[in-house]
């Protein structure tokens, strides 16, 4: 267990729909990251909070969004998903900056259909 | 485009036999990182290099970092069937805070 929890492990919905991801990072760590992660493509950075603030984008689609709640969780939402947004997802958390290294959740499989 | 290139993608050998993995960038990376997925979990951090030409030993495993802080190596000695998995490089960008990561060696290591 890495300490960084997340939930759902699988999700199976229809195109059009939309789904929220949820991570608890390690106790202690201020920062979140989303990453997506599909064959092709590999691990894709998306988005990163620190302490609840929106601290640096990657390549996320304009219909997805995330937030980072006061007890530090987060929430990523995936909205009139497509074929192509089935993958792997995955949260990691550090104590501050990347630096530090990650601690990766065990992410949630999404296949749309 | 890959900022980071990891080569080989695939490589399957036997037990006991040494093997190289290598990470190239054009870029230059203020700290590098490796990481190993298994099947259905998500990355494992194994070592952050920092300084150019550095190397640090993980038990069978030695990770170096290029002098140049644009490349780095992973080197298994006596490999087990226990290091099979998806060996991925990671680094931070000069000046900025992302983490980016090449696409990742997949490694068999077969009894």
């Amino acid at each position: 267990d890495s300490g960084v929890t997340q939930t759902p492990k699988h999700l199976i919905t229809a195109t059009g729909q939309r789904v929220t991801l949820r991570c608890s990072p390690r106790s202690g760590d201020l920062s979140v990251y989303w990453y997506q992660q599909s064959l092709d493509q590999g691990l894709q950075f998306l988005i990163q909070y620190y302490n609840g603030e929106e601290r640096a984008k990657g390549n996320i689609l304009e219909r997805f969004s995330a937030q980072q709640f006061p007890d530090l969780h987060s929430e990523l939402n995936l909205s009139s998903l497509e074929l192509g947004d089935s993958a792997l997802y995955f949260c990691a958390s550090s104590v501050g900056g990347a630096g530090y290294g990650y601690t990766f959740g065990s992410g949630t499989r999404l296949t749309v259909v | 485009t890959q900022l980071l290139e990891q080569s080989p993608q695939f490589l399957s050998i036997q037990e006991g036999e040494n093997l190289t993995v290598y990470c190239n960038s054009s870029s230059v990376f203020s700290s590098l990182q490796w990481y190993r997925q298994e099947p259905g979990e998500g990355p494992v951090l194994l070592v952050t290099v920092v300084t150019g030409g550095e190397v640090k030993k993980l038990k069978r495993l030695t990770f170096q970092f290029g002098d140049a802080r644009k490349d780095s190596s992973l080197h298994i000695t006596a490999a087990q069937p226990g290091d099979t998995g998806l060996y991925l490089c990671a680094g931070i960008i000069q000046g900025a805070q992302k983490l980016v990561f090449g696409q990742g060696t997949r490694l068999t290591i077969n009894p």
